[in-house]
């Protein structure tokens, strides 16, 4: 059980490049977070997804879109890289709450992201 | 809309002192609560969460919090810190009526002398 998986690892980019970062998870969960962490600011929402072809948007979505074509992958796509966005990323999934004793997100291990 | 405020980024205590990590939220409806640990370089480990049940939550390595409804509050303690304590801490709140969104703290870092 590999939990959720996150790559790249690191990434730089040049400004105005676009990618994507892959997140995975195995564990048949419906709900799928993106989060960006900056220092002081903890971590704030990008986009989330409660299921498989809904998505919506968090707290900074500008610069970033997504999608959830399946049960098991959500990529964060950077349309045009700008040095703002030099972040650490991270990507979370859950089982949806409602009395669910399993309930709480597990996280990846993480994407550093440089854009020079 | 929620909301968690994290008293202190930066909390200093010695080996073997209590920790106290202080955490308030603010949330319309009733909240799921969460603590969250980081180790340098590494993701967020779940520590403990609320659900409403028991109002005295226990977690991995020691720590519990204690949800204070009329406090609105969710402080982290553990009773006597250790080295491998040294990281840091995000408290976080999550309802079903908030589209089961997790909004976080901006985190406390916890040291601890020797």
């Amino acid at each position: 059980n590999a939990g959720v998986t996150q790559t790249p690892k690191f990434q730089v980019l040049k400004t105005g490049q676009s990618m994507t970062l892959q997140c995975a998870q195995d564990m048949n969960h419906e709900y799928m977070s993106w989060y960006r962490q900056d220092p002081g600011m903890g971590l704030r929402l990008i986009h989330y997804s409660v299921g498989a072809g809904i998505t919506d948007q968090g707290e900074v979505p500008n610069g970033y879109n997504v999608s959830r074509s399946t049960t098991e992958d959500f990529p964060l796509r950077l349309l045009s890289a700008a040095p703002s966005q030099t972040s650490v990323y991270f990507c979370a999934s859950s089982p949806p709450l409602g009395g669910n004793v399993n309930y709480g997100y597990t996280f990846g291990s993480g994407t550093r992201l440089t854009v020079v | 809309a929620q909301s968690v405020t994290q008293l202190g980024s930066h909390v200093s205590v010695s080996e073997g002192a209590l920790v106290l990590l202080r955490c308030n939220y603010s949330s319309s409806v009733p909240p799921y609560l969460f603590w969250y640990v980081q180790y340098p370089n590494q993701g967020l480990q779940l520590l403990l969460k609320y659900t409403s049940a028991a109002t005295l939550v226990k977690g991995i390595n020691g720590f519990e919090a204690e949800f204070k409804k009329s406090e609105t509050s969710f402080h982290l303690t553990k009773p006597s810190a250790h080295m491998s304590d040294a990281a840091e801490y995000f408290c976080a709140v999550s309802a079903l009526e908030y589209g089961n969104k997790l909004v976080f703290g901006a985190g406390t870092i916890l040291r601890v002398k020797s």
